[in-house]
Parts: structure tokens; C-alpha cells; sequence
């Protein structure tokens, strides 16, 4: 499968902003996505660009895609508490190859 | 809309025993997928479906079997529990292949194999 790696935690002030950061392998992804999971629940979709774009931004997340280092990071601007999640990074190898990293652990204190 | 559903969301097995996961999407999607997490790791695929009547393996496949004989249903099988099962099982779905199209996951099924 695909190789994602991921920094395990980060620990963010309410308010600031968080970067998540992420490296694959496959440089023949057409999408790269964001996926959020809380406690106890499955992944769900954050948000994805398509390969031939740099950033992309969705309300207060930022994508940016570096496509010569194979790296990927997620911008919150304004980190709330709600915030706090294990945050997953993806490519999208044929669907034989979809794995996940292990995620990033993102804590936001009050 | 319900999504994908998956029950039951707790079970504890002993070992040898078998059981059944549900999985059930009404979204009408022809990919579905089985994927565990182990605690503090990632999700790995254990088989996939890209239609009614078609499975395959995916990274983790032994000690599961899976069929699909209706677009909405993607059971997973384990026959003989082992500890090493003991996960939590998610079950997803996309229209297309993953590269064009996003995966819904179900909430999960925690499993323990004592």
C-alpha cells in the first residue's frame, strides 16, 4: 500500500492555529484527502485537492500540496475545541492500495 | 439518508467463535470496503467490493471472508475468533473508485476476543 506518514501528536491553545503535516509515496495520486475522526465515531471526509492544485481553502482549513516534496499539510485557522480529533491524511492509489496512516492527534486546550 | 450502517456496535467473542458484521449502505454505491483499526493505529483494508457479486482482497484479508450479493449489503465473516481480531471494524463505501470519489464510513463495530 501506499506509505503516509504522519507526526502522532500536536497539542494546540484554543484560538491559535493548528498544521497538520503529512508525506506520501504515490506520486501518481489524483486526490490527496483530509479525513477527521472523534472519538468513538468513523472517518469522516475534512476535505481533498486534486493534484494539479497548490491550496485550496475551505472556511477556516487550509490545504497546501507541495507535489515535488510529496507533502501535504492542513491548516485550522481559530483551533476550537471541538477541533480535538485524530486527523488522517490519504491518497488515492487504486482502492487495493487505500491505507491510512496512523494519524495525528490533534489536542486543543481551553 | 442513513448512510452506512454497521451492527452491532459492541461484541465480545471467545475464542474459536464466529460472528458476522453488518455493513449496509443506501447510497446506492457500487465500492464498498472493510477496513480494522487497531488501537492507536491506522485503518488497514481488509477486503473490498466493486459491485454486487465481486470481492478481492485487500492488505489484511486472512481470517475474514466477505460477500456481496446486493449493492446495499458487504458482510464480514470471521470464522474462528482469534485475540488478534480484536480491533474496531469500519465499514465504508464511495461511488468510485477511491482517487475520484470520497469513502462514507460507518460508525464502527468494537470487537474483543477474549
Amino acid at each position: 500500500g501506499e506509505d503516509v506518514e504522519q507526526s502522532l501528536f500536536l497539542s494546540v491553545r484554543e484560538g491559535d492555529s493548528s498544521v497538520i503535516n503529512c508525506t506520501y509515496t504515490d506520486s501518481s495520486s489524483t486526490y490527496l484527502y483530509w479525513y477527521k475522526q472523534e472519538p468513538g465515531a468513523g472517518l469522516q471526509l475534512l476535505t481533498y485537492i486534486f493534484s494539479n492544485m497548490d491550496m485550496k481553502q475551505d472556511q477556516r482549513l487550509t490545504v497546501l500540496l507541495n507535489k515535488k516534496d510529496k507533502h501535504l499539510s492542513l491548516r485550522i485557522a481559530d483551533t476550537q475545541t471541538g477541533d480535538s480529533a485524530i486527523y488522517f491524511c490519504r491518497g488515492s492509489g487504486g482502492y487495493q492500495k487505500v491505507t491510512f496512516g496512523i494519524g495525528t492527534k490533534l489536542q486543543v486546550i481551553p | 439518508n442513513a448512510g452506512v450502517t454497521q451492527t452491532p456496535k459492541f461484541r465480545i467473542l471467545k475464542i474459536g467463535q464466529s460472528m458476522t458484521l453488518q455493513c449496509t449502505q443506501d447510497m446506492n454505491h457500487n465500492y464498498m470496503y472493510w477496513y480494522r483499526q487497531d488501537p492507536g493505529m491506522g485503518l488497514k483494508l481488509i477486503y473490498y467490493s466493486v459491485g454486487a457479486g465481486i470481492t478481492d482482497k485487500g492488505e489484511v484479508p486472512n481470517g475474514y471472508n466477505v460477500s456481496r450479493s446486493t449493492t446495499e449489503d458487504f458482510p464480514l465473516r470471521l470464522e474462528l475468533a482469534a485475540p488478534s481480531q480484536t480491533s474496531v471494524y469500519f465499514c465504508a463505501s464511495s461511488y468510485k473508485v477511491p482517487g475520484t470519489d470520497t469513502q462514507y464510513f460507518g460508525p464502527g463495530t468494537r470487537l474483543t476476543v477474549l
